[in-house]
């Protein structure tokens, strides 16, 4: 199986930081890599696609990047509703697998 | 637009069997482009795929739950149902079910909102 993992674990912010989030995968997936938001009591919501396409919808803020086994997301210029959690997973191959997750706080 | 909705007991006791049905509309489950995708979140967890299921019965099971695990595509119905065995308190969790694509495009792209199913006598 293809571990993920993400750094921080949580990070705080206010109304207009940048903030980076990384995510490291076990092995090469190529740019097979998928970003998520979460927030509480909801389902998670598809952010970016194969490493840096936004999904329809998804604000410009938002960008991702990377190939191979790390990758980044940035959320640049944070909005009040970007406070949320963030999960990366890799959409390579069978068993799917999600990292940890990076929890975005207010400061 | 597509919508997927959750449905089953909220509470199954240890050793017993857990069962969940997806409703999907506004898109049919026969679709030859698409895998219909159980998720599971443990309480303040992370996310955790559960498995993939083709609409011609065909399936990718997470191997850590893969003998207790049964999954299927009902096209008639337009359902996911989803059935897993010998339930612990490990196994309490939100199900989501989900969509992704077929052909190597294993990114969720819809979502139903979960239901929370608890182990528990």
């Amino acid at each position: 199986d293809i571990q993920m993992t993400q750094s921080p674990s949580s990070v705080s912010a206010s109304v207009g930081d940048t903030v980076t989030i990384t995510c490291r995968a076990s092995q090469g997936i190529n740019n097979w890599l998928v970003w998520y938001q979460q927030i509480p009591g909801k389902a998670p919501k598809l952010l970016i696609y194969t490493a840096s396409t936004l999904q329809s919808g998804v604000p410009s803020r938002f960008s991702g990047s990377g190939s191979g086994t790390d990758f980044t997301l940035t959320i640049s210029g944070l909005q009040p509703e970007d406070f949320a959690t963030y999960y990366c997973q890799q959409a390579n191959t069978f068993p799917l697998t999600f990292g940890p997750g990076t929890r975005v706080n207010i400061k | 637009q597509l919508q997927l909705q959750e449905s089953g007991p909220g509470l199954v006791k240890p050793s017993e069997t857990l069962s969940l049905t997806c409703t999907v509309s506004g898109g049919p489950t026969s679709s030859s482009y698409y895998y219909w995708v159980w998720i599971r979140q443990p309480p303040g967890k992370g996310l955790e795929w559960v498995g993939s299921s083709y609409y011609s019965g065909y399936n990718y099971h997470n191997p850590s739950l893969e003998s207790r695990l049964t999954m299927s595509v009902d096209t008639a119905k337009n359902q996911l149902s989803l059935k897993l065995t010998s339930v612990t308190a490990a196994d309490t969790a939100v199900y989501y079910c989900a969509r992704h694509y077929s052909s190597g495009r294993y990114w969720l792209d819809y979502w139903g909102q979960g239901t929370l199913v608890t182990v528990s006598s």
